[in-house]
């Protein structure tokens, strides 16, 4: 089993500021990673895709990188919206999420 | 708009039943892989099934032999049957679209559905 550990549990960032999430895998997964936007009562929402892609719709400011056990998810410039809860998530070996990093207002 | 909408779900006594929809718009389940993830109380989110567009299904071991997935195509709907339920299988399930067997990150998904598994 892959295990995907992200960091920090909470991030508090003042609206306009940038944000840096990081998420790590137990093994290489390659470019295998998906990134995840959660808020409250809503259906999770893909952000990005192969480590780097961004999916259909998504704004620039939300950018992915990394590749093999370490990746990170930028948000510069955070707006109100984007206080959210963010999961990694490796397809490499079958399906296998991280425990999450909230975002909120500091 | 390509989206999933879910039904189902409630509250069930241990070793009770429960079948769980997703209902498709946008596009055609028959041809298209579906997943299962849920997410208990506190807990992050676990990878519980998926059904891909052949018909090839899998399950995470702590469903597999309890748990098992069906097309109904003239709706359009994929359905998650749930047997022999344990108070660890109450979480919020969401459905949600692979988008290929290479493919594999879920996008949409669904808007989740909380089972309670309670005496």
């Amino acid at each position: 089993e892959i295990v995907m550990t992200q960091s920090p549990a909470t991030l508090s960032v003042s609206p306009g500021d940038r944000a840096t999430l990081s998420c790590r895998a137990s093994q290489s997964i390659s470019s295998s990673l998906a990134w995840y936007q959660h808020k409250p009562g809503q259906a999770p929402r893909l952000l990005i895709y192969g480590a780097s892609t961004r999916a259909t719709g998504i704004p620039a400011r939300f950018s992915g990188s990394g590749s093999g056990t370490e990746f990170t998810l930028t948000i510069s410039r955070l707006q109100s919206e984007d206080f959210a809860v963010y999961y990694c998530q490796q397809y490499y070996h079958w399906f296998s999420f991280g425990g999450g990093t909230k975002v909120d207002i500091k | 708009e390509v989206q999933l909408v879910q039904s189902g779900g409630g509250l069930v006594q241990p070793g009770g039943s429960l079948r769980l929809s997703c209902a498709a718009s946008g596009f055609t389940v028959s041809t298209n892989s579906i997943t299962w993830v849920r997410q208990a109380p506190g807990k992050r989110l676990e990878w519980v099934s998926v059904i891909y567009s052949d018909g090839t299904t899998y399950f995470a071991d702590s469903v597999k032999g309890r748990f098992t997935v069906s097309k109904d195509n003239s709706k359009n709907t994929l359905f998650l049957r749930m047997n022999s339920l344990r108070a660890e299988d109450t979480a919020v399930y969401y459905c949600a679209r692979v988008l290929s067997s290479t493919r594999r990150w879920f996008d949409p998904w669904g808007q989740g559905t909380l089972v309670t598994v309670s005496s």
